[in-house]
């Protein structure tokens, strides 16, 4: 079964800074790998995923991650964070057979200093 | 986009007795919902997938007597925790993908339930 890492719990960030949060996941196929934000109160929503392509992908609210399959890993960046951003951020990977087979990292909370 | 909803946002319930979470899609229809756990500082874990019209799929571990799921409608799902413990107490989430979209969930606000 597939799962996925992400090592760091908490991070913090200047506005204005950039930013990489990092993933990595373990599958022995092409993996559908996904990043959600959370934020206090509401659900999660999707920012972004890769299935196939190009492996450079742009998502919603300036965030983009890379997929590098020799890395197993799908980070996620942003160039200038905005204090808005300050959220709880889930990379997830699923199995390309199985719809309801996805699975979750352990979430990495970002803060935003002013 | 397309929305999800949870009812209630949080419930305080005494040890014993039952609760239930809806969780609605408001404007797709829905065969298919998931309920996952949250635990504090962790991952969302999958609990089980309800289906409508059929019984709900259990991932191994959870209690499907304890955890009764009810898909009564395309748009409807129910997670009912049955004689509720201290160990019970967590953020449930539900989710929904939507048609012509299998890998695009769509998730609830999640209910934060404690248990006394």
């Amino acid at each position: 079964a597939q799962s996925v890492t992400q090592p760091d719990i908490h991070i913090t960030v200047s506005e204005g800074a950039s930013l990489e949060l990092r993933c990595n996941y373990s599958y022995g196929a092409t993996p559908y790998l996904f990043w959600y934000v959370q934020s206090p109160g509401q659900g999660l929503q999707l920012l972004l995923k890769y299935f196939s392509g190009d492996t450079l992908v742009q998502g919603i609210k300036g965030f983009e991650a890379e997929f590098k399959r020799s890395q197993s890993s799908f980070n996620l960046r942003k160039p200038s964070v905005h204090w808005s951003d300050a959220a709880e951020y889930f990379c997830a990977v699923g199995a390309s057979y199985n719809n309801n087979d996805m699975r979750f990292g352990a979430g990495t909370r970002l803060t935003v200093k002013p | 986009g397309a929305v999800v909803s949870q009812h209630p946002s949080w419930v305080i319930c005494k040890s014993g007795t039952s609760v239930k979470i809806e969780c609605r899609s408001l404007d797709f229809q829905a065969t298919t919902m998931f309920w996952y756990r949250q635990f504090p500082k962790q991952s969302l874990m999958l609990m089980a997938t309800s289906n409508e019209g059929s019984k709900a799929t259990y991932e191994q571990g959870v209690e499907k007597d304890k955890f009764l799921i009810n898909h009564a409608s395309l748009t409807l799902s129910t997670l009912t925790v049955t004689s509720a413990h201290p160990e019970d107490s967590s953020f449930y989430i539900c989710s929904a993908p939507r048609q012509g979209s299998s890998y695009e969930q769509y998730f609830g606000p999640g209910t934060r339930l404690t248990v006394t």
